[in-house]
């Protein structure tokens, strides 16, 4: 199975802050990466697909990037709504792997 | 409008089976897989398997093989996941997916079913 080992586990930043989160994937993962923002109590939400393809109705603070097999995702600006659980995975293959999760909590 | 609603939550003994059902509205049922993707207490997303309502065709996760059946009934566009031989490891929320493209990029969440296994 391809690995993918997010960083950092935990991060804490205020209200405006430029936030990235890395994702490494163990192999070639053709750029087929999606990231997921995940609230308690709530269903994950698609972000953005295919690395850095913004999915409908995400706001533009939210991107990707890749390069070779370490994937990012930036918020541009940090709002009260983003604080959550992010997660990558990749789906080049079978089985679908996920990162094990960033959570981004309030400094 | 696009929505996956998902069955309540369940409680269970070890050694039952449980079967969370998911119900598709506001598109073609069959042009998308469901995958289904669990969490447990304090851990982090795992896929378990997709579902093809167009051929009934599965893929499941090793760690499931055995224990997992993924089904539908297109008179309803409704999707099934039913584990057996529950134990408190099973206890989790689990989580229903659209999805188009492949094994990733799920786009339509159900709300969850929390599943609890106790004696």
């Amino acid at each position: 199975d391809i690995q993918m080992t997010q960083s950092p586990s935990t991060l804490s930043a205020s209200v405006g802050d430029r936030v990235t989160i890395t994702c490494r994937a163990s192999q070639n993962i053709n750029s087929f990466l999606a990231w997921y923002q995940h609230k308690p109590g709530k269903a994950p939400k698609l972000l953005i697909y295919m690395a850095s393809s913004l999915q409908t109705g995400v706001p533009s603070r939210f991107s990707g990037s890749e390069s070779g097999t370490e994937f990012t995702l930036a918020i541009s600006s940090l709002q009260a709504d983003d604080f959550a659980t992010y997660y990558c995975q990749q789906y080049t293959s079978f089985p679908p792997t996920f990162g094990q999760g960033t959570r981004v909590d309030l400094k | 409008q696009v929505q996956l609603v998902q069955s309540g939550a369940e409680l269970k003994k070890p050694g039952a089976s449980v079967r969370v059902s998911c119900k598709a509205s506001g598109y073609t049922f069959i042009t998308a897989y469901v995958h289904w993707v669990r969490q447990a207490p304090g851990q982090g997303l795992e896929w378990m398997g997709r579902f093809s309502p167009r051929s009934g065709g599965t893929n499941y996760t090793q760690k499931y093989q055995g224990r997992i059946t993924m089904t539908r009934d297109t008179s309803s566009d409704t999707a099934y996941m039913e584990l057996t031989g529950l134990t408190s490891d099973d206890t989790a929320m689990y989580f229903c997916a659209r999805g188009f493209s492949g094994y990733g990029r799920y786009d339509v969440w159900g709300q969850g079913t929390l599943v609890s296994v106790s004696s």
